[in-house]
């Protein structure tokens, strides 16, 4: 098992709450990734990020932001929650920039459900 | 956008048996993998094969590239109860990004 943690496991909240995924790893990896998964269906790149200071959309428009102040830390910030935002989040890093090796390491993931 | 397809949607089978399970993407990549995910739970990398191979094995799982025909399939041999998972192919390309399909849903029967 990798060591990438998201936190909460679940989550049930009132529209319009603001609300915190974290997510955090302790392998040292620079790049860091943001997915979206409704149940059985595929993962949506939602936001990346390729060390500290450095934040990118994906190929899905979000209302959730993304910060990466320390290498281990990607938390995703919703700031007003809507029952739209029900899914899962699944947070995942990297253990190369060179895209040839990439591979990917998620964590457990957050069942977001927005009432 | 160069997300990969996989196909079939939805595949049972007895335990036993072999499993193979397609990919299809839609431009050129750096690499192609694998990952599986049970019920509810976070993507375990299984295998990745570089643009530049044709095949790859690990353990019961054998993984081929055919970029002529932007294809990938895995198959994984004598499956187990244990392998009743999604399995996701993902595509990694110039653009850093790295992009995955709908996922096949395989179902191992005792």
């Amino acid at each position: 098992e990798a060591d990438i943690y998201q936190t909460p496991r679940y989550l049930v909240i009132g529209t319009g709450k603001k609300i915190t995924l974290e997510c955090s790893q302790t392998m040292g990896h620079d790049k860091m990734y943001w997915y979206q998964q409704d149940p059985g269906m595929e993962l949506h790149l939602i936001h990346y990020s390729y060390g500290v200071n450095s934040t990118e959309k994906g190929d899905l428009s979000s209302e959730s932001t993304v910060s990466r102040i320390r290498t281990e830390h990607f938390p995703l910030t919703l700031e007003s929650a809507r029952p739209s935002h029900t899914s899962q989040y699944l947070c995942a890093s990297s253990d190369t920039i060179f895209a040839t090796n990439e591979k990917l390491f998620f964590g457990s993931g957050t069942q977001l459900s927005v009432l | 956008s160069q997300q990969g397809e996989e196909d079939p949607q939805a595949l049972s089978i007895q335990e036993g048996e072999n499993a193979t399970m397609n990919c299809s993407y839609k431009t050129s990549i750096n690499n192609l993998q694998w990952y599986r995910q049970n019920s509810g739970r976070g993507l375990v990398h299984l295998i990745l094969i570089r643009s530049n191979e044709r095949e790859k094995h690990s353990g019961r799982l054998r993984v081929t590239l055919d970029t002529s025909k932007k294809s990938s399939s895995l198959l994984i041999t004598a499956s187990r109860a244990a392998d009743t998972a999604s399995y996701f192919c993902a595509t990694s390309a110039r653009d850093d990004k790295i992009i995955f399909g709908k996922g096949t849903r395989l179902h191992i029967l005792p």
